[in-house]
């Protein structure tokens, strides 16, 4: 079957880093998704991967390793306003996306 | 980037009445919009795909008869929750994928509609 894991819940403090851990289990892949959901508000999106490697966008970078099966979603320079949940999607063959659970993160002063 | 509005926000309707929801990609063509639903707590779960011009896909377990959805133009999708219950009552939410270069291309989301039947 296809699965998708990631970390329940994460705690950071203001101003730390956060990394973010994805591994995917799928039929085949047309890339990996990272979004960012606050509380009652629909996902925004975050990060694209393809390709292997680090992307960095900002505050936000993301990894992909395809051959292992892995993402991260490495945060910077945390901010309050980052406490939201954290959504790792994979599309599959067909072009549909499959959803992690989501990574509830914290953040504290 | 590229914007997808979706509306109503809040929509608060009798058990039995029928809602609508409209998605629409204001700044590009959208040949694929995805409907999702998700419950408090929850992730989101796809309900189906809608292709331009053709019938909805539905996910397993989703009753096509009571959410019709309808995606009659590039830009335009609509989902129709038909003679709604209080166990329909949740967010939902569309997305747009916008075609770049061959790629798989990005997902853009509407705001999403929360939906309360009483």
């Amino acid at each position: 079957g296809q699965n998708i894991d990631q970390p329940t819940e994460m705690t950071a403090t203001e101003g730390a880093i956060v990394q973010i851990n994805c591994t995917y289990q799928t039929s085949g892949f047309n890339g990996l998704f990272w979004y960012q959901q606050h509380a009652g508000e629909a996902p925004t999106f975050l990060s694209y991967n393809v390709l292997d490697g680090l992307e960095e966008k900002g505050r936000f970078s993301s990894f992909l390793s395809r051959s292992k099966g892995y993402s991260y979603l490495l945060l910077k320079e945390l901010q309050m306003k980052d406490s939201a949940s954290y959504l790792c999607a994979v599309m599959d063959s067909n072009y549909q996306l499959i959803w992690g659970a989501g990574t509830k993160l914290i953040i504290k002063p | 980037g590229a914007v997808v509005s979706q509306h109503p926000s809040w929509v608060i309707c009798k058990s039995g009445t029928s809602v609508k929801i409209e998605c629409r990609s204001l700044d590009f063509q959208a040949t694929t919009m995805f409907w999702y639903r998700q419950f408090p707590k929850q992730s989101l779960m796809l309900m189906a795909t809608s292709n331009e011009g053709s019938k909805a896909t539905y996910e397993q377990g989703v009753e096509k008869d009571k959410f019709l959805i309808n995606h009659a133009s590039l830009t335009l999708s609509t989902l129709t929750v038909t003679s709604a219950h209080p166990e329909d009552s949740s967010f939902y939410i569309c997305s747009a994928r916008r075609l770049a270069g061959g790629h798989t291309g990005e997902l853009f989301f509407g705001e999403g509609s929360r939906l309360t039947v009483l």
